[in-house]
């Protein structure tokens, strides 16, 4: 059975520092996504990494996937406020199975 | 292009009644997956269908249950509710293509008492 672990499962930081936050899973997997989700609102979709070694940024955020590992990271630069969410990362096992096994979820707090 | 559409947004049921949510995929895509979504058990997997034909289900009892039309507008159906099937009900919509991307509705909020 896919298990998808997430830490740190609450992050407060700083405006202005860096972070990351990792995605470990236990089963080989095609794809992986990282979604953002505001208090009381839906999952919006962040990024979809689909080979070892893929990278994407948007803004201040950077994904990475390395599927030897099972690990992907989403890192933060120069946190601003706007960013303060609940973080997922979900895993794909292969294309055509829809089913998404997500993590915890991390709830990053950015302090003024 | 309009996202995707869950009806109601809100729900309050008593414990022993049924339910029905709705789910409007976003235009062409064929696939609509359920989860749900807890402060205890995070985002839980329901099942996902495909062209009218439920492909993978998640562990959940046979009181929750769904289809899809022909029009891949899909329903989830929660029978004999139960207080712990108070949660986020959230749908999402992917074309099932090389690279295939979930996206979700708003979801819907059902609270049983």
């Amino acid at each position: 059975e896919l298990k998808v672990e997430q830490n740190p499962l609450f992050l407060s930081m700083q405006e202005g520092k860096n972070y990351t936050i990792y995605c470990n899973y236990s089963t080989t997997s095609d794809r992986l996504y990282w979604y953002r989700q505001d208090p009381g609102k839906s999952l919006e979709s962040l990024f979809v990494l689909l080979s070892n070694g893929a990278v994407k940024q948007e803004g201040r955020l950077m994904a990475s996937l390395d599927t030897k590992a099972r690990l992907s990271t989403l890192h933060i630069t120069a946190a601003v406020h706007d960013l303060s969410a609940t973080y997922f990362c979900a895993v794909g096992l292969n294309f055509g199975n829809e089913k998404l096994t997500f993590g915890t979820g991390t709830r990053l707090t950015i302090i003024p | 292009k309009a996202g995707v559409t869950q009806t109601p947004r809100y729900l309050i049921k008593t414990r022993g009644q049924q339910v029905t949510l709705s789910c409007s995929p976003i235009s062409g895509h064929r696939s609509v997956s359920w989860y749900q979504q807890t402060p205890g058990q995070g985002l839980q997997f329901l099942f996902e269908y495909f062209s009218e034909t439920q492909r993978n289900k998640g562990n959940f009892p046979g009181r929750f249950s769904g289809r899809q039309f022909s029009n891949s507008r899909s329903e989830m159906n929660v029978s004999t509710l139960e207080l712990g099937d108070s949660a986020l009900y959230l749908c999402a919509s992917s074309w099932t293509g090389g690279n295939t991307e979930a996206f979700f509705g708003q979801g819907t909020r059902l609270t049983v008492v």
